[in-house]
């Protein structure tokens, strides 16, 4: 069955420290891969998007991703994180030749001062 | 700006009334999708539309309908079947290629739906 594990479920970096998020999907062929951002309160916001192409993806506000095919693994990484930051991260899949997108649990992280 | 309007953000009722949460968007988006947020569950489908007048339950439709008389507006409504209605609700919305998951979600801000 296809899946979407986001291993930490909340993350405490300090303000300047680097930041990397981890997912991991289960799916039979390349899926579409995507990261989200969620602020209290609110809806997503999506940070980049993988499709094909180049496995490092660049996405707003400073995310970048790196997909791994061979560790099914799609990890978000920022260098330098900024207390703005502080929110949670969805990893979602989209499935091929469906219409549907399957989400991840959330990471939630918090940034210290 | 175009944006996904979901309305109210507070909704509050009581056990055994349905509810109608509203879902407009002028980003001229074929697809909508109805999504249920829970802590630490991610989030779980429940209805999606990929035109106007046609739509397919998602994994958690139970409980749960929804119509898309028009491109723009995707109400759903929780009926007192539903067991569970006190969450986060989501609307979400793209373009309808060939294959619509390469195309990214734009959600509302969402409707935090409260029954007692």
């Amino acid at each position: 069955a296809q899946s979407v594990t986001q291993p930490d479920i909340h993350i405490t970096v300090s303000e300047g420290a680097s930041l990397e998020l981890r997912c991991n999907y289960s799916y039979g062929a390349t899926p579409y891969l995507f990261w989200y951002v969620q602020s209290p309160g609110q809806g997503l916001q999506l940070l980049l998007k993988y499709f094909s192409g180049d496995t490092l993806v660049q996405g707003i506000k400073g995310f970048e991703a790196e997909f791994k095919r061979s560790q099914s693994s799609f990890n978000l990484r920022k260098p330098s994180v900024h207390w703005s930051d502080a929110a949670e991260y969805f990893c979602a899949v989209g499935a091929r030749g469906t219409y549907k997108y399957i989400f991840g649990t959330g990471t939630r992280l918090k940034v210290l001062a | 700006d175009g944006g996904i309007t979901q309305s109210p953000k507070y909704l509050f009722r009581k056990e055994g009334q349905n509810v109608t949460l509203s879902c407009e968007q002028n980003l001229n988006h074929d697809a909508m999708y109805w999504y249920r947020q829970d802590p630490g569950q991610g989030l779980r489908l429940i209805y999606y539309s990929q035109i106007v007048n046609d739509f397919q339950k998602g994994d958690i439709a139970e409980g749960y309908s929804v119509s898309r008389e028009k491109k723009e507006s995707f109400p759903l409504t929780v009926t007192s079947a539903q067991k569970n209605p006190t969450a986060f609700y989501l609307c979400a919305s793209s373009f309808k290629t060939t294959s619509t998951v390469n195309s990214p979600l734009h959600f509302g801000n969402g409707t935090r739906l409260t029954v007692t």
